[in-house]
Formats: structure tokens, sequence, C-alpha cells
């Protein structure tokens, strides 16, 4: 069965600090992966997304996420936290058999402090 | 608007009752999806469209929901006789087209809450 997990119900950061926030997936074949991020009252909004070639991908508002298939990880990184990246953070795989079908984890919540 | 917008925002109804929920998606996007996010989890997918035809609704949870895209653009998510356990709330998004490597762009979503 295809998956998605996110180990941390919350991460908590100082501002400047780098950020990490993980995700780890389970799929049969190449992976499509996706982070997207939730603000409070907002929609969910797209930062980026890993198909094929280099397995740094850069996405917006200064965040990358690193792909490695050997860890079967998706991790999302920023070399320096800021207090407005504080939001709900979710990993996402397509899911096999439907171009549409998202699979995503249970989100990660991002607590950035000055 | 530019966005996916959703109707209503907020939903209160009664164990039973039937409930419609709308999106219009983002003109020109020929893909719509719909998904259910429950408290504390991660969206769920239920279906989505590739024009006016449901082209995967394997997410629907039981044949209490049914949703249509009649005219290829606005979509109605419509549940009966509504159970408590319904409560959450159901985001749409919309695409360009039906393709894996393609964002979704997610409308704030309807909450409902059954009593």
């Amino acid at each position: 069965a295809q998956s998605v997990a996110q180990p941390e119900d919350q991460v908590n950061v100082a501002e400047g600090n780098p950020l990490t926030v993980k995700c780890t997936y389970s799929v049969s074949g190449n992976p499509y992966l996706f982070w997207y991020v939730q603000y409070p009252n907002r929609g969910l909004q797209f930062l980026l997304k890993y198909i094929t070639g280099d397995n740094l991908v850069k996405g917006s508002y200064g965040f990358e996420a690193e792909f490695n298939k050997s860890q079967t990880s998706f991790h999302l990184k920023k070399p320096s936290a800021l207090v407005s990246d504080s939001a709900l953070y979710f990993c996402a795989l397509k899911g096999g058999g439907s171009q549409g079908n998202l699979i995503f984890g249970k989100g990660t919540k991002l607590s950035v402090k000055p | 608007g530019a966005g996916v917008s959703q109707t209503p925002s907020n939903k209160v109804t009664e164990k039973g009752k039937y409930v419609e929920l709308r999106c219009d998606p983002i003109s020109g996007h020929t893909a719509l999806y719909w998904y259910r996010q429950s408290l504390g989890q991660g969206p769920e997918f239920l279906i989505y469209f590739q024009g006016t035809g449901a082209a995967d609704d394997s997410g629907l949870p039981n044949d209490r929901f049914f949703a249509v895209r009649p005219e290829g653009s606005v979509s109605t998510l419509k549940i009966q006789r509504t159970e408590r356990g319904d409560s959450a709330v159901y985001l749409c998004a919309s695409s360009p087209l039906v393709v894996a490597t393609g964002e979704l762009f997610f409308g704030e979503g309807s909450r409902l809450t059954v009593l």
C-alpha cells in the first residue's frame, strides 16, 4: 500500500535557525512527491514537488526539499526560519492508478519563535 | 475572484439532513477535486472530475455521497442522510489539467458540522 508518514506532530524552531520537517513515503514505482502549506484560515498552498531529476528541489518562500530514494524520505528544509513560516505543512504522494489521487500525510505544525 | 471559491464556508446541520457544498474552480481549469479533512488529519481524497465526468470516485466513503459537475465548471458535493461522522472540512481544488506533475489550487474549504 502506498502511504506517507510525517513522524512529528509539531516542530519548534527559533527564528533565524534552519528548519527541517520530515516526511517518509512508501510506494511501488517512482514517487511523485509534494509539499503543501496551510496557513490559518487559508487554503492549502503548493510549495514544491519532486518528479524526477535533481534530488534537491527548490520551491516557494525559500523552501527546499531533499529526495532520498534509499531512505524513502522527502524532508522539507529552509536555511533560516521566519516567524511567518509558522503554519501546518503537509507532505503528499501521488497514488498509483489515479492522476488525481494525492495521498497526504497527517501534517506537521511548524512553530517559529522570535 | 481568481482563486477557488467554496460555499458555504460553514454549514451546521442536523443528523439525517441533506447537504450540498459548492465549488467554483479557477476559470479554465479542467480538473476538479474534492477532499475531506478531519480534525488533526491530512486531506483525504474523495473524487475528481476531468471536465464533466467523474474520472475517479474511489474515495467516496459510501453511496450517501455524490458529486456532480454538469457543465464542466462548478461542482456540487451532495451528502444525503448526514451522520455525525461526516463532520469535517470539505476541500475543493482545481488544476489546469489532470497531470501527476501539476499542482493543485485549493479553496478555503467548507466546514460541515453535523449535530
